[in-house]
């Protein structure tokens, strides 16, 4: 069974970087079936796309947050890595790491249960 | 990017009874390989995101046949025909059509 667990600090501060990994179990990230993303979801807001990476190198980023995140992966250790830099308060949220079906991307098929991360002094 | 909304945003209802949400595109979900690219996940209390529905009409696996999805173009409505105790949570549509992925506001449903 795939399961998705992110990890990561609960608190950051503004202006610093926001740093997650997504670690992979019951599957294997370097699959050409799937792409991995990260979604976001402010408290007790909606949901927002990050960014999606593949497993070639091809990544996919939300034009909104494009300038200040970074996505990378680590097949050796089936994980897969979010970055956000000079985060606010705005950036607070629970961030959920997922699977996306490469035949249909929108495919959001397993998912994390998600961290959420404070920006706060 | 595109907008999607939703209607309504809130919906209570006794189980049992049927349920319908509308989502709306601000631009058509079809892409030129004949496919609609919405879909519909269902985000219990507590728990990520689930996906019930791909591309329009397709239940993903083990999600109850009582879910139904129909629509083209960009007008799309999820339909639930027996409300469940277990359906409660907030219904959001997506469309993957083109980058960024967006979603609607999503609709809270609650059983009275």
């Amino acid at each position: 069974q795939l399961q998705l667990q992110e990890s990561g600090p609960g608190l950051v501060k503004p202006s610093e970087t926001l740093s997650l990994t997504c670690t992979v179990s019951g599957g294997s990230i370097s699959s050409s079936s799937y792409y991995w993303g990260w979604i976001r979801q402010p408290p007790g807001k909606g949901l927002e796309w990050i960014g999606t990476i593949y497993y070639s190198g091809n990544i996919y980023y939300n034009p909104s947050l494009k300038s200040r995140v970074t996505i990378s992966m680590d097949t050796s250790k089936n994980q897969f890595s979010l970055k956000l830099s000079s985060v606010t308060a705005a950036d607070t949220a629970v961030y959920y790491c997922a699977r996306q079906d490469v035949r249909a991307w929108g495919n959001f098929d397993y998912w994390g249960q998600g961290t959420l991360v404070t920006v706060s002094s | 990017d595109f907008v999607m909304t939703q209607t309504p945003l809130s919906l209570s209802v006794t189980p049992g009874q049927p349920a319908s949400i509308s989502c709306k595109s601000s631009q058509s979900l079809l892409y030129s390989d004949g496919k609609t690219y919405l879909y519909w996940y269902l985000q219990k209390p507590g728990q990520p995101p689930q996906l019930l529905i791909h591309e329009v009409s397709n239940r993903f696996s083990g999600v109850p046949d009582r879910f139904s999805g129909s629509g083209s173009g960009t007008d799309f409505t999820l339909k639930i025909s027996r409300v469940e105790a277990e359906d409660v949570g907030v219904y959001y549509c997506m469309q993957s059509i083109q980058l960024p992925f967006t979603f609607g506001p999503g609709t809270k449903v609650d059983v009275k």
